[in-house]
């Protein structure tokens, strides 16, 4: 199957710093990628959209200055995490839906957030 | 999105077929089916999808109802690494938009 890749796997950063968070099909060009946010024993929410050359769309309630998304090329996107707060600490988990034959997305494996 | 109905939990034994159900009553014509899985500590995993027919891979079988208000995630032989939650997705044909995941059923296998 497609493979999606995000790094770092973990990372651990001190409040008020940001943290980028990168995303990359490997083997196949993604139109759309999608950004996902899961906390402990409760399933993955939908922060942003984001296509490549253009701005992510934002889903309700997700703050877009603090959560920047930078979708610079057919398999890369970044998920910045800015001025992050011990609140922002979660799964963050990317997904990309194939040029070709885009019926299914596929996921990353995730990326573990820890602010201190 | 349409929505789905699943059991919160489930429990199995190994080496048994396994069938997790899916309601989806208000699913429109133009809806895939899709199953994905996480593992503990994972990214969800795609399992199969479908439409109308059903389909069978080497992860799978799904049964699709003739009225396609409920589907059926066939695990033909449960091993401890199908421990997982299942999430049952529908999502436009063609679409752009993002999957929206519901709670999932949570599998247990008992050796």
């Amino acid at each position: 199957g497609a493979v999606v890749s995000q790094h770092p796997s973990r990372v651990i950063c001190k409040s008020g710093t940001s943290v980028k968070i990168e995303c990359r099909s490997l083997d196949f060009q993604a139109t759309t990628m999608f950004w996902y946010r899961q906390f402990p024993k409760q399933s993955l929410m939908l922060m942003a959209t984001s296509n490549e050359g253009s701005k992510a769309t934002y889903e309700q309630g997700v703050e877009k200055d603090k959560f920047l998304i930078n979708h610079a090329s057919l398999t890369l996107s970044t998920l910045t995490v800015t001025s992050a707060h011990p609140e922002d600490s979660s799964f963050y988990i990317c997904s990309a839906r194939p040029l070709v034959s885009g019926n299914t997305i596929y996921f990353g494996e995730g990326s573990w957030l820890t602010v201190v | 999105d349409a929505k789905t109905t699943q059991p919160n939990s489930m429990e199995s034994n190994e080496e048994e077929p396994v069938h997790l159900p899916c309601n989806h009553s208000t699913i429109s014509g133009t809806d895939y089916i899709h199953w994905y899985r996480q593992l503990p500590s994972q990214g969800p995993e795609y399992v199969i999808h479908g439409l109308t027919s059903n389909v069978n891979n080497r992860m799978a079988s799904l049964a699709i109802a003739e009225d396609r208000k409920s589907s059926t995630l066939i695990l033909h032989r449960a091993t401890l690494r199908d421990a997982a939650v299942y999430y049952c997705i529908l999502s436009l044909v063609g679409g752009a938009d993002g999957l929206t995941f519901g709670k999932g059923t949570h599998l247990i296998i008992q050796p």
